[in-house]
C-alpha cells in the first residue's frame, strides 16, 4: 500500500506566484521522521529538510516553508515567490522506526513548472 | 562537497552483458548504504540494504541474483547488474547513512544512468 501519497503530479505557475505541494502519509509508527527532496533535471537529489514525529514546528527556510500536521497525517511544502529555478520534480519520503533509518519510502512526486 | 559519488555517471551495454556501479562514501565511513532504481517519470523506489560485511537485504520483488551488491568496505558498495536487459535501464541512486556526531545523516549519490540496447 502507498504510505506517502502525493496526489499532484503536475503544477504549473508563473514565476512570484506561491505554490504548495501537498504530501500525506500514513504509518502505524509513533516514531518516524519525514522528508522533502529536489530533483532537477540533472536528476541529483537535493536535500530540503527532514523532520522528526515528534517535532510539529512548522518551519521557514528562505522562500521554503513546511507545515506538519500529525493529526491530518501531512506535510506539506511551500514555495513562496517561486522562480524558474525551482522548476523540478519534489519527492516528498517517509523513514519508519520500524525499518533503518535509510530506508526511504517515496511518494510518487509532483512536478513542478515555474514559467517566467 | 559531495559526500556520496557515484561511477559512472552514466552507461550503456548491450542486452546480456554485466554493468557494475561504484557507490563511494568520501571522507566518512558508512556501515548502512542503500540502492534505489528510478524509471523514467516514476518515482525511486529502494531495491536493496547494503550493510559493510554481511549479505545485502532485497526488497520484495528485487532479484537478489540479478542484481548483485556486495559491500566489501565501509566506503565502498557495488551493485552488479548481471546479464542487463532493455527493461533495466532505470536511474540508479544509491545513498549512504553516515554517522555524524550522534545523529544519523542520510547522503545520495549522484546517480547512474544505465541504457541497455
Amino acid at each position: 500500500a502507498q504510505k506517502v501519497t502525493q496526489a499532484q503530479t503536475e503544477i504549473s505557475v508563473v514565476e512570484k506566484e506561491d505554490v504548495t505541494l501537498d504530501c500525506v502519509y500514513e504509518t502505524r509508527d509513533t516514531t518516524y521522521y519525514l522528508f522533502w527532496y529536489k530533483q532537477p533535471p540533472s536528476g541529483e537529489l537535493v536535500f530540503l529538510i527532514r523532520r522528526n514525529s515528534f517535532d510539529e514546528q512548522n518551519e521557514i527556510s528562505g522562500r521554503y516553508s513546511w507545515n506538519f500536521q500529525k493529526s491530518t497525517s501531512s506535510f506539506n511544502f511551500t514555495i513562496t515567490a517561486s522562480q524558474v529555478v525551482d522548476s523540478a520534480v519534489y519527492f516528498c519520503a517517509l523513514s519508519e522506526s520500524t525499518d533503518s533509518w535509510g530506508k526511504l519510502q517515496f511518494g510518487a512526486g509532483t512536478q513542478v513548472v515555474v514559467t517566467p | 562537497g559531495a559526500v556520496v559519488s557515484q561511477h559512472p555517471s552514466w552507461v550503456i551495454c548491450k542486452s546480456g552483458t554485466s554493468v557494475k556501479i561504484e557507490c563511494r562514501s568520501l571522507d566518512f565511513q558508512a556501515t548502512t548504504m542503500f540502492w534505489y532504481r528510478q524509471f523514467p517519470k516514476q518515482s525511486l523506489m529502494l531495491m536493496a540494504t547494503s550493510n559493510e560485511g554481511s549479505k545485502a537485504t532485497y526488497e520484495q520483488g528485487v532479484e537478489k541474483d540479478k542484481f548483485l551488491i556486495n559491500h566489501a568496505s565501509l566506503t565502498l558498495s557495488t551493485l552488479t547488474v548481471t546479464s542487463a536487459h532493455p527493461e533495466d535501464s532505470s536511474f540508479y541512486i544509491c545513498s549512504a547513512l553516515i554517522l555524524q556526531g550522534t545523529q544519523e545523516t542520510q547522503y545520495f549519490g549522484p546517480g547512474t544512468r544505465l541504457l541497455v540496447l
